[in-house]
C-alpha cells in the first residue's frame, strides 16, 4: 500500500517568514508527486512533481523532489496571512489514477 | 463548463437512514472518486471508478456503495448512516495523466446524529 507521511502536522509562524514542508512517499512504480493548498473548501492544485520534472516553482512557492530518498518539500518565502491554509500532498502510480494523501500540514501565518 | 458539481453541500442525518450524495462532471473524464475528510486525516479514498460501468474500492468503502451508470454521474450512497461516517465529503474527475488535471467538487458537509 502507498504511505505519504507529512511533517511537521502544524506550523505557526509570522508574516514574511519563510517555511519548509516535508512530505515523504512509499509507493510502488511511482509516477507524480502533487502538492495542494486547501482553505475552506477543495484542495487547489500547486504543483506536480516528476521524474522528468524534479523542480517546479511559482511566485513565493517552490518545491523539490529527491527521488532517490523519497521525499519532497515545498518551501514559501516571505510568506502573507493568504498562505494560511493546509497544505496536502499526494502521490500517485502507473497502475491507477488514485491519489494518495498524507494528514497535511495546517501552517498558520500571523500578521 | 462547471467542472465537478456536489450536491448537497450540507447534510444532517439520523442513525440509520440512508442518503445519497451526488455527483457530476462535464469534463468527459473516465476517472471519478470519492474522499472523505477528518480532521488530521487527510483525504481518504472510498470508492473509485475508472469508466462507466467499472467501480472499486479504496482504503474505506466500508459502509458506502457507488455505481457508475454513465460517464458524467457518480452518485456515492449511504445506506444506514452511523455517526463514524459524519464527515466532508469530495468527489473528484481525472483525465488520467499521473494527478494533473484532477479536479474536486466543492464538498459536502455530512452529520449523522
Amino acid at each position: 500500500e502507498d504511505k505519504v507521511v507529512q511533517s511537521p502536522l502544524s506550523l505557526v509562524v509570522h508574516e514574511g517568514d519563510t517555511v519548509t514542508l516535508n512530505c515523504s512517499y512509499e509507493v510502488t512504480n511511482f509516477r507524480s508527486l502533487l502538492w495542494y493548498k486547501q482553505e475552506k473548501k477543495a484542495p487547489t492544485f500547486l504543483f506536480m512533481l516528476t521524474s522528468s520534472g524534479i523542480e517546479k516553482k511559482s511566485g513565493r512557492l517552490s518545491s523539490i523532489l529527491d527521488k532517490k530518498e523519497l521525499f519532497s518539500i515545498l518551501n514559501i518565502t516571505a510568506t502573507q496571512t493568504g498562505d494560511s491554509a493546509i497544505y496536502l500532498c499526494a502521490d500517485t502510480n502507473f497502475g491507477n489514477e488514485k491519489l494518495t494523501f498524507g494528514t497535511g500540514t495546517r501552517l498558520t501565518i500571523i500578521p | 463548463n462547471a467542472g465537478v458539481t456536489q450536491t448537497p453541500k450540507f447534510q444532517v442525518l439520523k442513525t440509520g437512514q440512508s442518503m445519497t450524495l451526488q455527483c457530476a462532471q462535464d469534463m468527459n473524464h473516465e476517472y471519478m472518486s470519492w474522499y472523505r475528510q477528518d480532521p488530521g486525516m487527510g483525504l481518504r479514498l472510498i470508492h473509485y471508478s475508472v469508466g462507466a460501468g467499472i467501480t472499486d474500492q479504496g482504503e474505506v468503502p466500508n459502509g458506502y456503495n457507488v455505481s457508475r451508470s454513465t460517464t458524467e454521474d457518480f452518485p456515492l450512497r449511504l445506506l444506514s448512516a452511523a455517526p463514524s461516517q459524519t464527515s466532508v465529503y469530495f468527489c473528484a474527475s481525472s483525465p488520467g495523466q499521473g494527478g494533473l488535471g484532477y479536479t474536486f467538487g466543492s464538498g459536502t458537509r455530512l452529520t449523522v446524529v
